[in-house]
């Protein structure tokens, strides 16, 4: 069974410019959520989807958003690039069968570089 | 809220038993989850416990104590290769999010 995939892997982008990322969850799985980890901040949640829908929200500015598709795949947009949006993003999957061991697999991330 | 805290680095031996420490406080509680996350990789899932006590996975155990909002990982026989970052995170009733302590950076010298 394929992973989570995730494309890019590697992103340069400018200050003021905007950015997508893809993620495409283990086959099956419906939830995705994605996080960013910094060097200072650690794993931080930014948001999940379900169901095309958003369930929750991390404490992230709305420059941070997403979408998922009917076949459960997922882009986060981050627009208006600052510096300290450099990071490594995450996205990772799940049934979300709503039991507490529900556990979420992650993909090998896109590391975006804002300069 | 969460505060999830863990130390930031710890190194043991090669063949070696070492426990990273987790404690957290919480609104509400769902889970605890370890995660195992080598330099430039993703994390990869190594255990859960939802009930009190001890899961045991191969050379991984985890141990929880809700009434306490402690865990920990233990790593037994260990190798070069578990040289990583051990990450625990916690699921709040909240929500479906995972809360993530800032890791615990292991070194595993011969």
């Amino acid at each position: 069974k394929a992973g989570v995939t995730q494309t890019p892997r590697y992103l340069i982008k400018t200050r003021g410019q905007q950015v997508t990322l893809s993620c495409s969850p283990i086959s099956g799985h419906r939830s995705v959520s994605w996080y960013q980890q910094t060097p200072g901040q650690g794993l931080q949640f930014l948001f999940e989807y379900f169901s095309e829908t958003q369930r929750n929200k991390g404490n992230f500015p709305g420059r941070f958003s997403g979408r998922q598709f009917s076949n459960s795949r997922s882009e986060m947009n981050v627009s208006t690039l600052e510096l300290g949006d450099s990071a490594l993003y995450l996205c990772a999957s799940s049934f979300r069968t709503g039991g507490a061991t529900d556990t979420q697999y992650f993909g090998p991330g896109t590391r975006l570089t804002v300069l | 809220g969460q505060n999830i805290d863990q130390p930031t680095e710890m190194t043991a031996t090669e063949g070696a038993i070492v426990q990273i420490n987790c404690t957290y406080q919480t609104s509400g509680f769902n889970g605890l989850f370890w995660y195992q996350q080598h330099a430039g990789e993703a994390p990869t899932f190594l255990s859960y416990n939802v009930l009190d006590g001890l899961e045991e996975k191969g050379r991984f155990s985890s141990f929880l104590s809700r009434s306490k909002g402690y865990s920990y990982l233990l790593l037994k026989e260990l190798q070069m290769k578990d040289s990583a970052s051990y990450l625990c995170a916690v699921r709040d009733r909240s929500g479906y999010a995972l809360n993530f302590g800032k890791g615990t950076s292991l070194l595993v010298t011969p």
